[in-house]
């Protein structure tokens, strides 16, 4: 299985911040990358797929980017709404979907 | 708008079956345009893809669970369900049912994510 790190397991930060969450996989996965959100006993929501592109009705202030083994999610102005958790997913074994370990951002 | 919801006994034996159905409004199952999920979630493991479904019945399952699981669909009730074998407390999660959606560019494969799940339906198993 392609094994997806993420890093920091959690942040601390305020309202208006810059967030950057980081997942690494395990081997190279070209752009076959998605970010999800999750929101206490709720489902995870589509942000990003395909690496970079916005999920429709998703706020401009997430972003991502990456190829390979590397990429970012970034949350430009982080507002009280986008407190929650962060996962990137990989779906370049596309018989072997795997999730990262998730990132948890918090209030400061 | 698409939804789905998953139904079933929220509590198993062990070594008993697992059985969740997830029923999808909004969209036809049908289609062919999609595939169909479940995905697990637990404290330990995280999020952990269990296995999709076509219209057709075209299955393709978690190598680690394969022996374990069954994910059938009914294009008639629109429906499509999991079947987990032999479980044991390790199976006790909260279990989404997903549509899994693919983007695709000439000469690439099709990059898959899910795009509508259900609000995830808790399975504790114990005696």
């Amino acid at each position: 299985d392609i094994q997806m790190t993420q890093s920091p397991d959690s942040l601390s930060a305020s309202v208006g911040d810059r967030v950057t969450i980081t997942c690494r996989a395990s081997q190279s996965i070209g752009d076959f990358l998605n970010w999800y959100q999750q929101k206490p006993g709720k489902a995870p929501k589509l942000l990003i797929y395909a690496a970079s592109i916005l999920q429709s009705g998703v706020p401009s202030r997430f972003s991502a980017s990456g190829s390979g083994t590397d990429f970012t999610l970034t949350i430009t102005s982080l507002q009280p709404e986008d407190f929650a958790i962060y996962y990137c997913q990989q779906s370049f074994s596309a018989v072997a979907l795997t999730f990262g370990g998730g990132t948890k951002v918090e209030i400061e | 708008q698409v939804q789905l919801q998953e139904s079933g006994p929220g509590l198993v034996k062990p070594a008993q079956t697992l059985s969740l159905t997830c029923s999808v409004s909004g969209a036809s199952i049908s289609s062919g345009d999609y595939y169909w999920s479940w995905i697990r979630q637990t404290p330990g493991k995280g999020l952990e893809w269990i296995g999709y479904i076509d219209h057709s019945g075209s299955n393709y399952y978690n190598p680690s669970l394969k022996s374990r699981v069954t994910i059938a669909v009914d294009t008639t009730k629109n429906q499509f369900s999991l079947r987990l074998i032999t479980v044991t407390a390790a199976d006790t999660a909260v279990y989404f049912c997903a549509r899994t959606g693919g983007y695709s560019t000439r000469w690439q494969p099709t990059k898959y994510y899910f795009d509508y799940w259900g609000q995830g339906a808790l399975v504790t198993v114990s005696s």
